[in-house]
């Protein structure tokens, strides 16, 4: 298996641009986990899905972010507007559920301006 | 949500032994006490866990306290791919409930 894929890798944009990240997660997996990490704060979650259903959306830093799963190989994080702030690298995680080991993807770097 | 306590810091040289705590005093009986570390510029990614017996795999071993309020994970020969962030996470083995909160965990040097 290729593991979770996340594109793009880096992303370099204007304040005030939309901003779509995306992950696919293993084949098999039921449970995708979307993560923010910056010096000041750390690895955060942000949302998690169970079966392509929002589970716990608490993390998410406000109204500018969403998160989809349309369906069980496919997720997206968008901000929009995009603000400096929001520069960090983005990981996307899934498992098979439960306590079970999660396998995190390689990141997306984003750089705002 | 129960909290795990950390080193910010830990240094150990090439080839010796491991050792880094986790103080997480307000456990309950059904956490699961799990190990991930990130490298470099990747993401997190696995190494360990148990629940009250001690555990060895291939990456390292978990030694669990017998009241269960702390833990150490050893690493028997460190090198240098070995440097990295490491992570002790308590996670409830209750149903529906599979997040993961990751706290500031110790970062490992290793010296040549």
């Amino acid at each position: 298996d290729a593991g979770v894929i996340q594109s793009p890798r880096h992303e370099v944009t204007e304040m005030g641009q939309e901003v779509t990240l995306r992950c696919k997660p293993i084949s098999g997996h039921n449970s995708l986990f979307w993560y923010r990490q910056t010096m000041m704060r750390g690895l955060e979650l942000l949302i998690y899905f169970n079966n392509n259903v929002p589970i716990d959306d608490s993390g998410m830093p406000e109204d500018r972010f969403s998160a989809k799963m349309p369906n069980a190989s496919f997720s997206t994080l968008k901000i929009q507007p995009s603000e400096p702030r929001d520069s960090a690298v983005y990981f996307c995680a899934s498992s098979s559920g439960g306590v079970e080991t999660q396998y995190f993807g390689p990141g997306t770097r984003l750089l705002v301006l | 949500d129960a909290k795990t306590t950390q080193p910010n810091s830990m240094e150990s040289n090439e080839e010796e032994p491991v050792h880094l705590p986790c103080n997480h005093s307000t456990i309950s009986g059904t956490d699961y006490i799990h190990w991930y570390r990130q490298l470099p510029s990747q993401g997190p990614e696995y190494v360990i866990h148990g629940l009250t017996s001690n555990v060895n795999n291939r990456m390292a071993s978990l030694a669990i306290a017998e009241d269960r309020k702390s833990s150490t994970l050893i690493l028997h020969r460190a090198t240098l791919r070995d440097a990295a962030v490491y992570y002790c996470i308590l996670r409830d083995g209750g149903y529906n409930n599979n997040d993961m909160r990751f706290g500031a965990g110790t970062r490992l040097t290793v010296k040549p």
